[in-house]
């Protein structure tokens, strides 16, 4: 069954500012990954946060992990034209455990 | 470095066909997922191998689908006997032990 879901579904912004994408999970979770995929291609890992993590930065990007609300947030910061595509949180329970992921919030940056 | 390679990246095929998609992980990856995209949906588990075993085949359709890693060679997921239904992007990844999946490119899959 699905296990995260994104909001918003979908997100149109000016370039400079900044994005905020949420994502919300279900069962009790190892990891949880962000992943973004152009149109027509495959995802390509952001960023991966531990579950005994809170908070976890990589260059404009920011990711939150509330455990106890089971959810998380991705901020680009100073987003450009380039940033625009689909975004994906994906969810494992450790080991090798296949990704569980969300339907993605799909950005539009316009320059 | 060359990354997990899928391929064909485009298959077209007709209601009763056979479709053969293949993915060649990373260079050390010895593990290998398949996932299905439909549009405007996130990706959904299908089946989870090792070299020459199945792990875990929980997401696979009971009929038509069937996934193989042999011991040399790609990964090979078949779907027998297509479907309009079947259309949709099918996504490889690959990991080291308990590493990040890394995916490839896909393969897009249009049922005539």
């Amino acid at each position: 069954s699905q296990q995260g879901e994104e909001d918003p579904q979908a997100l149109s912004i000016q370039e400079g500012e900044n994005a905020t994408m949420n994502c919300s999970y279900k069962t009790s979770i190892n990891n949880l990954q962000w992943y973004r995929q152009n149109s027509g291609r495959g995802l390509v890992h952001l960023i991966l946060i531990r579950s005994n993590e809170r908070e976890k930065h990589s260059g404009r990007l920011r990711v939150t992990l509330d455990t106890s609300k089971k959810s998380s947030s991705l901020l680009i910061t100073a987003s450009r034209a380039a940033d625009t595509a689909s975004y994906f949180c994906a969810t494992d329970a450790g080991g090798n455990t296949p990704l569980v992921f969300g339907k993605g919030t799909r950005l539009s940056v316009i320059a | 470095n060359a990354g997990v390679m899928q391929n064909p990246r485009h298959l077209v095929r007709r209601r009763g066909q056979e479709a053969r998609l293949r993915c060649s992980p990373m260079k050390g990856h010895s593990h290998v997922y398949w996932y299905r995209q439909l549009p405007e949906e996130g990706l959904k588990f299908m089946v989870y191998l090792q070299k020459e075993n199945i792990i875990d085949e929980s997401g696979m359709p009971k009929e038509r689908f069937s996934a193989e890693f042999p011991k040399e060679g790609p990964s090979i997921l078949r779907i027998q006997q297509v479907v309009r239904g079947d259309s949709a992007a099918y996504f490889c990844a690959s990991s080291q032990e308990q590493g990040t999946q890394h995916f490839g490119d896909g393969t897009r899959l249009s049922i005539l």
